[in-house]
């Protein structure tokens, strides 16, 4: 199975400030069909995850360009510029190239 | 707008079955596969598998053959996941979700004695 390796496990954040989220992958994420299946999301406690980033880069409905993904292959990084007190929760990296799918472990990001 | 709404909370003993919906609307629901993911309480997400809606054809991630069945009502726009003979391990919160877009609010099902 593709392991998701996401770094770091928590944030400390400013608000205004700027995060960085990595996440690495144990195989690349380049399908066959030459798309990358890797999206991002945000979990708010007691909230189901809300889609942020699909595909690495494309962000999704509704969603400000304080939020941009970016990679290739098997490294990726989400960044959130100017965080906001709604910007906090758990991000999950989740790849959707090969079977099993498989999700990353999760960052939290708390306020300093 | 898409949604899809989930059955509430449920709580079982060791040993029982529990059938969980998920309804969607404001698409065509045989349009889009349903997955399904595990969250234990305090833990991260895992995918459980999918459903093809258009076939009714399950597929199953590893940890999650043998006892745990997806599957349709498709006139109603429903998915299902029915787990038997519960363990506690089983205690989680369950999402369907239309990925990589739209999810469930989840459903809370709590296995103990």
């Amino acid at each position: 199975d593709v392991v998701l390796t996401q770094t770091p496990v928590s944030l400390l954040i400013s608000l205004g400030g700027q995060a960085s989220i990595s996440c690495r992958s144990s195989q690349s994420l380049v399908h066959s069909n030459g798309n990358t299946y890797l999206h991002w999301y945000l979990q708010k406690p007691g909230q189901s995850p809300q889609l942020l980033i699909y595909q690495v880069s494309n962000r999704f409905s509704g969603i400000p360009d304080r939020f941009s993904g970016s990679g290739s292959g098997t490294d990726f990084t989400l960044k959130i510029s100017r965080v906001e007190p709604e910007d906090l929760g758990v991000y999950y990296c989740l790849q959707r190239t090969h079977n099993p799918y498989t999700f990353g472990a999760g960052t939290k990001l708390e306020l300093k | 707008q898409i949604q899809l709404v989930q059955s509430g909370p449920e709580l079982k003993k060791p040993g029982e079955s529990v059938k969980i919906s998920c309804k969607a609307s404001g698409y065509t629901f045989t349009d889009y596969a349903m997955h399904w993911v595990k969250q234990a309480p305090g833990k991260g997400l895992k995918w459980m598998g999918w459903i093809n809606t258009y076939t009714g054809k399950p597929t199953y991630a590893d940890d999650f053959k043998g006892r745990f069945v997806f599957s349709l009502e498709a006139s109603a726009s429903t998915a299902n996941l029915q787990i038997s003979n519960l363990k506690n391990e089983d205690t989680a919160t369950y999402f369907c979700a239309r990925f990589p877009d739209y999810w469930g609010q989840g459903v809370m099902v709590t296995v103990s004695s």
